[in-house]
């Protein structure tokens, strides 16, 4: 049920892009990202939904793939704030009942 | 600002005592979630509600119960604690299928 996050972990220089991918074994209803900094709670970016995509921030963008039970989060020119956690939770089943985190991705920006 | 309170925020308890963790928001939401973290890793599904006198167990619920009274209150009870128990534990609110988290317990079973 768990979603799979590639890659793991990734460290970035400042104004790289990266990307995280998260692939589900099941249908999805919607995807959402979540960014959690050490020590605090996950913070919601944004959310994708059946038949579209919805970009959340101006340098950060995701696209969902519903054929391949995907969703890739797009970080571009990163900052030093970008560093953090990074999760895609998804809603699973026609009625989207089941919500369910990926394994995580560690995102770590150096100057 | 997200509404939503966990309490307490750190806890230390000895093996075998029973505890409740508190969780209230005040959005409206109906549906809320209960979610087991251990540092840097993923967050584990333990128990899920879609409104008063509805749960649901997730993948760790065998240790644990939860109740759903009232629309704003989602209390998670481990009714024998062990160290295997010693982890984070994040309650949130959905706003559709957008999460709103509490700043979590972190339990220390000794």
């Amino acid at each position: 049920q768990q979603p799979v996050q590639s890659p793991q972990a990734v460290i970035l220089r400042e104004g790289e892009d990266a990307v995280i991918n998260c692939s589900s074994s099941k249908a999805l209803y919607s995807v959402h990202w979540y960014r959690q900094k050490h020590g605090e709670a996950p913070v919601f970016l944004m959310i994708l939904l059946k038949g579209g995509e919805q970009k959340g921030h101006e340098k950060i963008s995701a696209s969902f793939n519903e054929k391949k039970q995907q969703s890739s989060l797009y970080l571009t020119a990163s900052q030093l704030s970008y560093s953090g956690t990074y999760f895609c939770g998804t809603e699973t089943g026609n009625t989207g009942n089941q919500f369910y985190f990926g394994t995580g991705t560690s995102l770590t920006v150096i100057p | 600002e997200a509404d939503i309170y966990q309490t307490p925020r750190y806890l230390v308890i000895g093996t075998g005592k029973k505890i409740t963790l508190e969780c209230s928001q005040t959005m409206g939401h109906d549906k809320m979630y209960w979610y087991q973290q251990d540092p840097g890793m993923e967050l584990h599904l333990i128990h899920y509600s879609y409104g008063v006198n509805s749960t649901e167990k997730g993948d760790l619920s065998s240790e644990s119960t939860v109740s759903r009274i009232r629309t704003e209150h989602f209390p998670l009870t481990l009714e024998s604690a062990r160290p295997s128990h010693t982890s984070q534990y994040l309650c949130a609110s959905y706003r559709g299928t957008e999460a709103f988290f509490g700043q979590g317990t972190r339990l220390t079973v000794v």
